[in-house]
């Protein structure tokens, strides 16, 4: 089993650009959340799924970030203009249902300049 | 509502010392509390669960519910706890389904030889 995983490790790109993360998450798991670690605020829960429907999208900063889960094994977080205030890391975790614990990508770290 | 609180965002110890991380929660219900794990520039990784009741590379944590925390001790630091710490929170509502997975701030844990 490969876990969750994230793409890219890294990314870099200019303030204003379109960014997309993408995350598989491990296969049979149904529930699916995208966090963002950052040093002021830790770990922050933007949205998550369950069997592919958004259940809770209130962490979503704002209207620049989306993000969809097309079918049961990627899910994307967009986000479009990005800031330099978006620069942090972002995790994917997926769970075999709501009621189990959770499985932690790697990470993508976004830097925003 | 559900809230963890982690007070301290370092603590920085000596190799053989005691170690205690602190955390408390705020939730109307019946919680379900765990420890995660991140050690530098990797994944999380769940390292304790209170319902299992374990102890895990020498870390035990106890709900307490009268004081509505889950403190993580450890009697001896090793170098290779250091690391950062995350104390989770997963309620359940009144139809017995969990909800999220929210963090608290997490401490990072210096052990020095």
């Amino acid at each position: 089993d490969a876990g969750v995983i994230q793409s890219p490790r890294h990314e870099v790109t200019e303030m204003g650009q379109e960014v997309t993360l993408r995350c598989k998450p491990i296969s049979g798991h149904n529930s699916l959340f995208w966090y963002r670690q950052t040093m002021m605020r830790g770990l922050e829960l933007l949205i998550y799924f369950n069997n592919n429907v958004p259940i809770d999208d209130s962490g979503m900063p704002e209207d620049r970030f989306s993000a969809k889960m097309p079918n049961a094994s990627f899910s994307t977080l967009k986000i479009q203009p990005s800031e330099p205030r978006d620069s942090a890391v972002y995790f994917c975790a997926s769970s075999r249902t709501l009621d189990y614990g959770y499985t932690f990508g790697s990470g993508t770290r976004l830097t925003v300049v | 509502a559900q809230r963890v609180t982690q007070p301290e965002k370092l603590l920085s110890v000596f190799k053989g010392a005691p170690v205690e991380l602190k955390c408390n929660y705020s939730y109307s219900g019946s919680p379900e509390l765990f420890w995660y794990v991140q050690y530098s520039r990797q994944r999380l990784q769940l390292l304790l669960r209170h319902i299992s009741r374990e102890s895990i590379k020498g870390f035990t944590a106890d709900l307490n519910k009268g004081e509505t925390s889950f403190h993580l001790k450890k009697p001896f630091a090793q170098e290779e706890d250091s690391a950062m710490y995350y104390c989770a929170l997963k309620g359940r509502n009144y139809t017995g389904a969990n909800s999220k997975l929210t963090f608290g701030k997490g401490i990072t844990l210096s052990v020095r030889p």
